[in-house]
């Protein structure tokens, strides 16, 4: 384990479906971001919070809506979703939002949109 | 905007031989530069990662080489293991360290 635990590790919904998907990280760290990972194309950065406050949004669509209650827990609610959002979404952590200190992957979750 | 360009996509080793896989980056105020693995049904692990003042790092069987001039860096794995086989990823720090940019990955299999 990495110390970033993701749940659940795989989920299909329907179009009109509405779920979230949770991120909890017991490193102690204080940044937290969301990563969509679609195969054969680079990790793409969607959301990047840091003490609790989202610091960059990477024009992604309101239909994935993050919350952030805490410096520990990172959600990401899905409504209405389009099958090209089909893809492995990643959680990682950092200690702080500068990226020099490295980032700690949980192990994802496998969505699929049917 | 920024990127990082990763070469080859697919990579074929018999098992001893060494592994070389190339990043060049566009952000010239890019100072941090992590390699990752990614096993099959698990996120991305830091394996090696070098920073801007610094050449060369070498831990084990593996080493990551940097030409800041060129904006390009190299990750070296020696004796390759089957183990080895797996997705590696180089990123480089963007926006003064705000935040990394990901290569497309390259998928590695060491034949034994």
């Amino acid at each position: 384990e990495t110390g970033v635990t993701q749940t659940p590790r795989h989920l299909v919904m329907g179009m009109t479906n509405k779920k979230s998907l949770k991120c909890e990280q017991h490193l102690g760290h204080n940044a937290m971001y969301w990563y969509k990972q679609s195969a054969k194309k680079p990790l793409e950065l969607m959301f990047v919070y840091n003490f609790k406050e989202q610091t960059e949004n990477n024009s992604v669509p309101s239909r994935f809506s993050p919350e952030c209650p805490n410096s520990s827990h990172l959600f990401l609610h899905l409504h209405t979703l389009q099958p090209e959002d089909s893809a492995l979404y990643l959680c990682a952590s950092s200690p702080t939002a500068d990226s020099s200190y490295g980032y700690t992957f949980g192990s994802g979750t496998r969505l699929t949109v049917v | 905007g920024e990127n990082v360009e990763q070469h080859p996509s697919t990579l074929s080793v018999q098992e001893g031989d060494s592994a070389v896989i190339k990043c060049t980056y566009s952000d010239s105020a890019s100072n941090y530069f992590p390699w990752y693995k990614q096993e099959l049904g698990k996120g991305p692990q830091l394996i090696i990662d070098i920073r801007s003042n610094v050449g060369e790092k070498k831990d084990q069987r593996i080493a990551v080489t940097l030409n800041k001039t060129a904006k390009h860096f190299s990750l070296h794995i020696t004796e390759t293991q089957p183990e080895d086989s797996a997705v590696y990823f180089c990123a480089a720090s963007i926006g003064y360290g705000n935040k990394l940019v990901f290569g497309a990955g390259t998928i590695l299999r060491v034949k034994s």
